[in-house]
């Protein structure tokens, strides 16, 4: 079974630039997380979705995050304008379901460096 | 808001030592308990949780925990930890109806020396 997929594995932009980072869930599984994780910290919940709906979204940063997941299945995060405080380990998980009963799985993530 | 404590952020052992790492919650309902492990360059996996029943948890690889519900408690324990244990751990607390929500702790990187 293919585990979580995230792409690109490392992204390197300028302040003020734009990026995107995709997550393709394992397949079944309904329930979608972001999360971020800065240096020497563990990782914090962004968002979380179940099939298309964004059902906890309390820790985005609204003013300059947005996320989609228009199909239920795949998943784009993206960050406009990058600011230095964005580096981090941006994190993608799924589990089948979105109750505490199930175990989340976690992507190789993508680290993000904001120069 | 709940909040994990790890206590130990760097350990260092050697082979053959036994190992225990804290983990404090600040939670006072009903808790989900959750150790990660990510090996180096590798993503975060589930090492053991903790739903219900039996308060030792046994995981993979001789892991095991214990929750400790009057000391808000979930340490983590291997008697006798190999090379290939070092790893950065995390433990992890989600609230019973709280959506799956995953709350972890700042991670204790653990060296294990030959």
């Amino acid at each position: 079974e293919a585990g979580v997929v995230q792409s690109p594995r490392y992204k390197i932009i300028e302040k003020k630039q734009p990026v995107a980072f995709w997550c393709n869930p394992i397949s079944g599984h309904n329930t979608l997380y972001w999360y971020r994780q800065n240096l020497g910290q563990g990782p914090e919940l962004l968002i979380r979705y179940e099939n298309e709906e964004a059902v906890d979204d309390s820790q985005l940063p609204k003013d300059r995050f947005s996320a989609e997941r228009l199909k239920g299945v795949d998943s784009t995060l993206k960050i406009q304008p990058a600011e230095l405080g964005d580096s981090a380990v941006y994190l993608c998980a799924s589990s089948l379901a979105g109750t505490t009963a199930y175990e989340q799985y976690f992507g190789p993530g993508t680290r993000l460096t904001v120069t | 808001a709940q909040s994990v404590s790890q206590h130990n952020h760097h350990v260092i052992l050697s082979e053959a030592a036994s190992l225990e790492l804290g983990c404090n919650y600040s939670y006072g309902g009903t808790v989900n308990l959750f150790w990660y492990v990510q090996y180096p360059g590798q993503h975060l996996q589930l090492l053991l949780k903790y739903f219900s029943g039996d308060p030792l948890v046994k995981g993979i690889k001789g892991f095991e925990a214990e929750f400790i519900k009057s000391k808000f408690s979930f340490n983590l324990r291997k008697p006798s930890v190999q090379w290939s244990d070092t790893a950065e751990y995390f433990c992890a607390v989600n609230r019973a109806g709280g959506g799956n929500k995953l709350t972890f702790g700042t991670g204790t990187q653990l060296k294990v020396e030959l």
